[in-house]
C-alpha cells in the first residue's frame, strides 16, 4: 500500500516554465489538497478538491492551477513559475469522518 | 474564522527531560484538533488527535495532548523526549465550516544530548 505518492522529489526550474507537480492517492478518499510549506509560515492551502470532479480555491491560489478527473490523481499546475513559488508542497487527501489528512512526501521546488 | 497559534518556534531541552509543545485555538464552533510530527526531508505524519470524549488524547511514540475548552488550547506533552523526536511539530484545528485543516505555524523540537 503506498499512500499518497508525489512526483518528482525535487526539480529545480527557470523562472516562466510551466510545471506540473504529481499526486496520486489509493485509499479511494474523496477528499484531495494541495498545501506549500514555507518557513516560519507552516503550511498554507493552495487548492483542494471535495470529489472528483469539484475543486475550490484556498489561501493561497495565485499562479496555481489544478483538476480532480477522477479519485486518484491531483495535479498541481504553475503556469507560468516565479522565484516566490520556490518552496516545499505536500499534497494530502482524507476520507469520510474523522477529518485526518494523510500526507505525501512532498515535491522540493526551486523556481531560478 | 478559526486559527491556530503555536507559541514557541523553537524548543530546546535535554535528553529524557520533559517537553511541552503549545498551541492555542481560536473557534466559535465544535472543534476536531490535530497534532502533526514532520521529520526532516520528510511529509507530515498524525501524532494524535482529538474529536469528541476524553479531553486527555495520546499519541503515538508516548505524546499525548489535553484539550482544553476554556483555556481554548491543545497542548503537546511528553514525559520524558528521545533524540528521535527531534522534529518540526503542527498543531492544526479543522474548520466546521470548510471541512479543511488550518494549520499553525509549527513549533521545532531539538533534543539535545
Amino acid at each position: 500500500i503506498a499512500g499518497i505518492t508525489q512526483a518528482p522529489t525535487s526539480q529545480i526550474l527557470a523562472a516562466g516554465r510551466r510545471m506540473t507537480l504529481r499526486c496520486t492517492q489509493d485509499m479511494r478518499h474523496n477528499a484531495m489538497y494541495w498545501y506549500r510549506q514555507d518557513l516560519g509560515l507552516g503550511l498554507r492551502l493552495i487548492h483542494y478538491s471535495n470529489t472528483a470532479g469539484t475543486t475550490g480555491k484556498g489561501e493561497v491560489p495565485d499562479g496555481y492551477s489544478v483538476s480532480r478527473a477522477n479519485t486518484d490523481d491531483f495535479p498541481l499546475t504553475l503556469a507560468s513559475a516565479v522565484p516566490s513559488q520556490t518552496s516545499v508542497y505536500f499534497c494530502a487527501s482524507s476520507g469520510q469522518g474523522g477529518g485526518e489528512q494523510f500526507f505525501g512526501p512532498g515535491t522540493r521546488l526551486t523556481v531560478l | 474564522a478559526q486559527s491556530v497559534t503555536q507559541l514557541d518556534s523553537q524548543v530546546p531541552v535535554f535528553e529524557e527531560a520533559p517537553v511541552e509543545l503549545r498551541c492555542n485555538y481560536s473557534s466559535s464552533v465544535s472543534v476536531y484538533l490535530f497534532w502533526y510530527v514532520q521529520y526532516p526531508n520528510q511529509g507530515l505524519q498524525l501524532l494524535l488527535k482529538y474529536l469528541s470524549g476524553s479531553t486527555l488524547v495520546k499519541g503515538i511514540n508516548g505524546f499525548e495532548a489535553e484539550f482544553n475548552k476554556s483555556q481554548t488550547s491543545f497542548h503537546l506533552r511528553k514525559p520524558s523526549v528521545h533524540i528521535s523526536d527531534t522534529a518540526e511539530y503542527f498543531c492544526a484545528v479543522l474548520s466546521g465550516n470548510t471541512g479543511k485543516l488550518i494549520f499553525g505555524q509549527g513549533t521545532t523540537l531539538q533534543v539535545k544530548p
